[in-house]
């Protein structure tokens, strides 16, 4: 079994602060780290594929990072705005198969 | 571009019934994925299908089955429902070789009643 972890669970932080959350993951049989956006009872949203050590990648306020040695992945959210609360779920590839995270579930306050 | 397609969005069965979803993948795309999620849960991987041939099976119970046919379309066939199978259930399409990426369909949000 492939052990997928996010941190933290939950978030709560104001309008216009900086956060960021974890993605954990086997450091062996490694393909891609896939980040996703997904809102309650709508599909996941793709934000990032990133498959090499060291990759960053950037989308707008949205950044992400990739150490695959030690097996974690950053999301970075800049100037959070109400629009970004959404549950952020990381998905690890090893060879055809998808294992995702536990997600974090981001909620930014007016 | 076309997307992956879902049918139905929303279908309500009663316990012990059957229910089958349908999943048509991006066009050229080999390979299907079935999610499974339910309320407040993590989605979770069913089972993935490449060239119509099963390639990985993760959490699906022994009620449920699918296939893909040969124009790569694929089917979630559910039997004797239970409560707990009221979720979401999405389909994924992926072309090997291709892109790391898989695009989701819209979801079939299952009752279970």
């Amino acid at each position: 079994i492939l052990n997928v972890e996010q941190s933290p669970q939950s978030l709560h932080v104001q309008e216009g602060d900086s956060t960021n959350f974890t993605c954990s993951f086997p450091s062996s049989n490694f393909y891609a780290l896939h980040w996703y956006r997904w809102e309650t009872a709508k599909s996941p949203e793709a934000l990032f594929v990133m498959t090499l050590n060291g990759d960053e990648k950037k989308k707008g306020r949205i950044s992400a990072t990739l150490n695959t040695k030690e097996g974690y992945s950053y999301l970075y959210i800049k100037g959070s705005q109400p629009e970004d609360s959404a549950t952020y779920l990381c998905a690890f590839m090893s060879g055809n198969q998808f294992y995702f995270g536990t997600g974090t579930s981001l909620t930014v306050i007016p | 571009a076309a997307g992956v397609i879902q049918s139905p969005r929303h279908l309500i069965k009663e316990k012990r019934e059957t229910a089958t979803l349908k999943c048509y993948p991006i066009p050229r795309h080999d390979t299907v994925y079935w999610y499974q999620q339910g309320p407040g849960q993590d989605p979770q991987f069913l089972i993935s299908f490449y060239e119509k041939m099963q390639s990985d099976k993760g959490s699906i119970p022994d009620r449920f089955s699918a296939q893909q046919f040969s124009d790569y379309h694929s089917e979630l066939n559910m039997s004797s429902l239970e409560l707990g199978d009221s979720a979401l259930y999405f389909c994924a399409s992926r072309k090997q070789g291709s892109s790391y990426e898989q695009y989701f369909g819209p979801g079939t949000r299952l009752t279970v009643t």
